[in-house]
């Protein structure tokens, strides 16, 4: 597709279990990030892929929380027993290498119950 | 660590010029940028200057940065009423990483 797309555009769900949100990145582009963005709040960075180097994780909040992107494009990220802190917009940005724009898709608004 | 700083309402008459404000801390900064965040509506990047310029100017908008105080303005001018929306700036460190404001909700009177 011409943008980011990412799904599902919303998800609920109880308190205790697992979700996978989902990431395309722009065709060509080597970076992935994924920022959350709770209500009322500046985006949080949480996860940085670039190419084929390791990625930053510096930004995930606890070991709940992973992030993988398979054949350097598509990427999920992995929340383990949801908590209703956990409960946010989702971003997912790409960019070319070296690239200063990142080209943001529609979110994954999150609710846990 | 790193920080910017906006502050979280503006309020403007239709018409009026819009005045954004934004501080940050990180002397290295390469790119600063303003997103707009549309209700329900995904992040989109309005504009961006590089570090070593002082002002850019794209029809409505005008971005200035004052490299020395740290402070970057976005002024739109002749505001409508779709400029409503949450106005994001954001800073590029020297590691690529992009650092957020908390957002300021431009509010249009009629």
């Amino acid at each position: 597709g011409a943008g980011v797309s990412q799904s599902p555009s919303n998800k609920v769900t109880e308190k205790g279990k697992d979700v996978e949100l989902r990431c395309d990145p722009i065709s060509g582009h080597t970076a992935l990030y994924w920022y959350r963005q709770s209500l009322g709040q500046g985006l949080e960075f949480l996860i940085y892929f670039q190419g084929n180097s390791a990625p930053d994780k510096s930004g995930l909040p606890s070991d709940r929380f992973s992030a993988e992107r398979t054949g350097g494009s598509v990427s999920t990220l992995t929340i383990q027993r949801t908590q209703q802190e956990d409960s946010a917009v989702y971003l997912c940005a790409s960019s070319q290498q070296g690239g200063n724009e990142q080209f943001f898709g529609p979110g994954t608004r999150l609710t846990v119950l | 660590g790193e920080d910017v700083e906006q502050s979280l309402f503006l309020s403007v008459r239709e018409g009026d010029s819009s005045v954004i404000n934004c501080t940050y801390t990180d002397s290295s900064s390469t790119y600063l940028y303003w997103y707009k965040q549309e209700p329900g509506a995904g992040l989109q990047l309005l504009t961006y200057i590089f570090s070593n310029m002082d002002m850019k100017q794209d029809q409505r908008l005008t971005v200035l940065l004052n490299k020395k105080d740290k402070h970057l303005s976005l002024r739109i001018a002749d505001t409508q009423t779709g400029d409503s929306a949450i106005y994001f700036c954001a800073e590029m460190d020297s590691n690529y990483q992009l650092i957020w404001g908390a957002g300021t909700k431009l509010i249009i009177k009629p």
